[in-house]
Order: structure tokens, then C-alpha cells, then sequence
């Protein structure tokens, strides 16, 4: 299959809380899995990427962690705020190549 | 820093009319693709293009669909005779040769009436 699972679609957090977006893929040849914010009207932002050579990264608040043997990856947000309010859209490809698209979470941070 | 750009921002069109969307990939990248999202929806792939020709395209680019590299910069998006169903934003997009991370262009929404 080349389609890539996201959970949960919507997901309402209380401000300063953490966020967890989890993604599934069967494409075992995938190796570039990056994850993208997107406003109401605006371009796909990426806001963090992961290889497959690593299982885990961070930058500040955002972390991806990978599992390549279960084929899932995950998005993590700490500390919350009301900004990260948008849609998120994990994403997988190879080599580059053409991305393939989960179905989005909505995320609402609470204030 | 380079970015992507889209022309126009916003189609109308009239059903079963032509319409073509533009695109300005970053100068040294070789990889562009065009990508759409229906409204509410997930981004859907649409056709990857390299060395002048296409390199793979889905399900969703039939024969109404065309792309072109016209000239050394623009990348362009033809829909033949548009359908109502073909109302979503288009996104372009592109990568340097050996990397991984797409750039996006800001988009063009698409209204077909």
C-alpha cells in the first residue's frame, strides 16, 4: 500500500500540554518522513523531517521519533500554545521523490 | 532566501475552459512537481517532473492534465477542459538535485463554476 495512516484527525489540547500525532506506513522502501504545518489558506510549512538513519529528533519544542521495523513515525509537541493551532500533515517519500500525504490533524490548543 | 512562486494566486473559471497555472521553481533545483488539495482534504500528488519529461504521475493526472517547462524558469500546470471537481488549490513544488525536502509555492486556488 502506499498510503500513509494518521491519527487521531482532530485533537484538542489545554496550552502548555503535549501533542502527539502518530503516523503508519507500509511502503518499506520509504526513507524520508517529514512533517508539515498548515494554516487555513497557506502553504505545507515543514517544520521538522527525519531519515531513516536516525529514530529520533529534536528542535526545541518538536520532536519526530521513527520506528522503521513497525513502519510508524510520531510528532511530538511540548508546551503548547495557542499558535500551534493548524493542521499537521505527516508525509513520507523515497529518496526524495514524489511525498505521499496522511490525512491531517486538526490540532486546537486551548488558552 | 529563494522560494517557490505561484501565479495566479486565484482562478475562476467557467466550466470546460482551459486554464493554466504557473510556477517559478528555485533556479537550481531539478525536481518540480505539482500537487492538490480539495479543500478540507489531504495533499494529493499529482506528476513529478525531471529532465524535461515527467517522471511518474498519479492516478488523478488523466489526459485533461499536461505539464510543461516552457523556458529555463516556468513550470506550468494545463487542465484542458476543467470539471467542477477540479476546484482545489494547486500547489507546485521543488528539489535540488540530491536533496529531500520539498519547497512549496504559496498555492493557486482553483474555482471551476
Amino acid at each position: 500500500g502506499e498510503n500513509v495512516e494518521q491519527h487521531p484527525s482532530t485533537l484538542s489540547v489545554q496550552e502548555g500540554d503535549s501533542a502527539v500525532i502518530k503516523c503508519t506506513y507500509s511502503d518499506s522502501a520509504s526513507n524520508y518522513f517529514p512533517w508539515y504545518k498548515q494554516e487555513l489558506g497557506k502553504r505545507p510549512q515543514l517544520i521538522i523531517d527525519i531519515r531513516s538513519n536516525v529514530g529520533e529528533k529534536k528542535d526545541q519544542r518538536i520532536a519526530v521519533t521513527l520506528n522503521k521495523t513497525a513502519k510508524h513515525f510520531s510528532l511530538h509537541i511540548t508546551e503548547t500554545q495557542p499558535e500551534d493551532s493548524a493542521v499537521y500533515f505527516c508525509a513520507r517519500s523515497r529518496y526524495g521523490n514524489k511525498l505521499v500525504f496522511g490525512a491531517g490533524t486538526i490540532l486546537r490548543v486551548k488558552s | 532566501e529563494p522560494e517557490v512562486t505561484q501565479t495566479p494566486s486565484h482562478q475562476v473559471t467557467q466550466m470546460g475552459q482551459e486554464v493554466i497555472l504557473r510556477c517559478v521553481p528555485i533556479s537550481n533545483h531539478l525536481y518540480f512537481y505539482w500537487y492538490r488539495q480539495i479543500l478540507g482534504q489531504k495533499v494529493e500528488f499529482l506528476v513529478s517532473f525531471y529532465n524535461n519529461e515527467i517522471s511518474e504521475k498519479s492516478e488523478i493526472f488523466d489526459d485533461q492534465f499536461s505539464v510543461e517547462r516552457p523556458d529555463g524558469s516556468n513550470f506550468t500546470l494545463k487542465i484542458r477542459s476543467t470539471k467542477l471537481e477540479d476546484s482545489a488549490m494547486y500547489f507546485c513544488a521543488s528539489t535540488r538535485q540530491g536533496g529531500t525536502e520539498a519547497f512549496f509555492g504559496q498555492g493557486t486556488r482553483l474555482t471551476v463554476v
